[in-house]
C-alpha cells in the first residue's frame, strides 16, 4: 500500500510568483484535504476535494485554489504569493469525505522572500 | 466559527502519565481526533471519538465529553519516543477538520 506522497520537499519563491504544490493520495483514497502549518502551529484546513470537486474550504482566499484529478491526485496552487505563505503545506487522503482518520503526507516547505 | 484550546506544553519523566486536555467551540459538532506530529514528521492519526465515554488503544487512551465541549488525551506508561507535539482536531459540518494549536510534551529520562 502506498502511502501520502509530495512534491517538492522544499520550494523558495519571490512574492508575488505563483507556486504549485503536487500529492498524491495513499491507494484506495478518493478525499484529498490541504493543510497550511506555520511554525509552531496547528494545521489550518485550506480546502478537500472528493471526486474532483471542491466540497468544503477554511478561511483561505480566492488565490488559494485546487484540482483533483480522476486518479485522486492533487494540486494546490497559491497565486500572488505573500511573505505569510510561507509555511508547511500538507496534504491528506482520506477514505471518504469529512474522514477523521487522515492520512498525511510529508508536507511541501514553501518559503517565500 | 470553530476554535480549540489545549496547553502549550507538558514535560514528564519515563514511565509516567500524561493527561492533554482540549476544550472546543463549534457548529456541527461530528466528533474529536487526535493526532501526533514528531519534530519534522507529518501527524500521525491516533484516535478518534463521536460518542462521550473513553478509548483506548494500547497505551494512549481519548476521551470525550459532548455536554462539556471536553475531551483529553492520556499517555500511559510514557516512552521517549512519545517526545512529540499532539493536536486535537474537531470534525465539523462542511467536510472540515479544525485543528488545535498543539501540546508539545517533552519526555525526559
Amino acid at each position: 500500500e502506498t502511502g501520502v506522497t509530495q512534491s517538492p520537499t522544499h520550494l523558495i519563491k519571490t512574492r508575488g510568483q505563483q507556486v504549485t504544490l503536487r500529492c498524491s493520495s495513499q491507494s484506495g483514497h478518493n478525499t484529498v484535504s490541504w493543510y497550511q502549518q506555520a511554525l509552531g502551529q496547528g494545521p489550518q484546513f485550506i480546502f478537500q476535494y472528493y471526486r474532483e470537486e471542491e466540497n468544503g474550504r477554511g478561511n483561505f482566499p480566492p488565490r488559494f485554489s485546487g484540482l483533483q484529478f480522476p486518479n485522486y491526485s492533487s494540486e494546490l496552487n497559491v497565486n500572488a504569493l505573500e511573505l505569510d505563505d510561507s509555511a508547511l503545506y500538507l496534504c491528506a487522503s482520506s477514505s471518504r469525505q469529512g474522514g477523521y482518520e487522515q492520512y498525511f503526507g510529508p508536507g511541501t516547505r514553501l518559503t517565500v522572500t | 466559527g470553530q476554535s480549540l484550546e489545549q496547553p502549550s506544553e507538558v514535560t514528564a519523566v519515563e514511565g509516567a502519565i500524561v493527561q492533554i486536555n482540549c476544550t472546543y467551540q463549534t457548529s456541527g459538532f461530528y466528533g474529536l481526533s487526535w493526532y501526533q506530529q514528531h519534530d519534522g514528521g507529518a501527524p500521525t492519526f491516533l484516535s478518534y471519538n463521536a460518542l462521550d465515554g473513553l478509548e483506548e488503544t494500547g497505551r494512549f487512551s481519548s476521551f470525550l465529553s459532548r455536554s462539556d465541549s471536553y475531551g483529553y488525551l492520556l499517555l500511559q506508561e510514557l516512552q521517549m519516543k512519545d517526545s512529540a507535539s499532539y493536536f486535537c482536531a474537531v470534525q465539523a459540518a462542511g467536510n472540515k477538520l479544525t485543528f488545535g494549536g498543539g501540546t508539545r510534551v517533552l519526555v525526559k529520562p
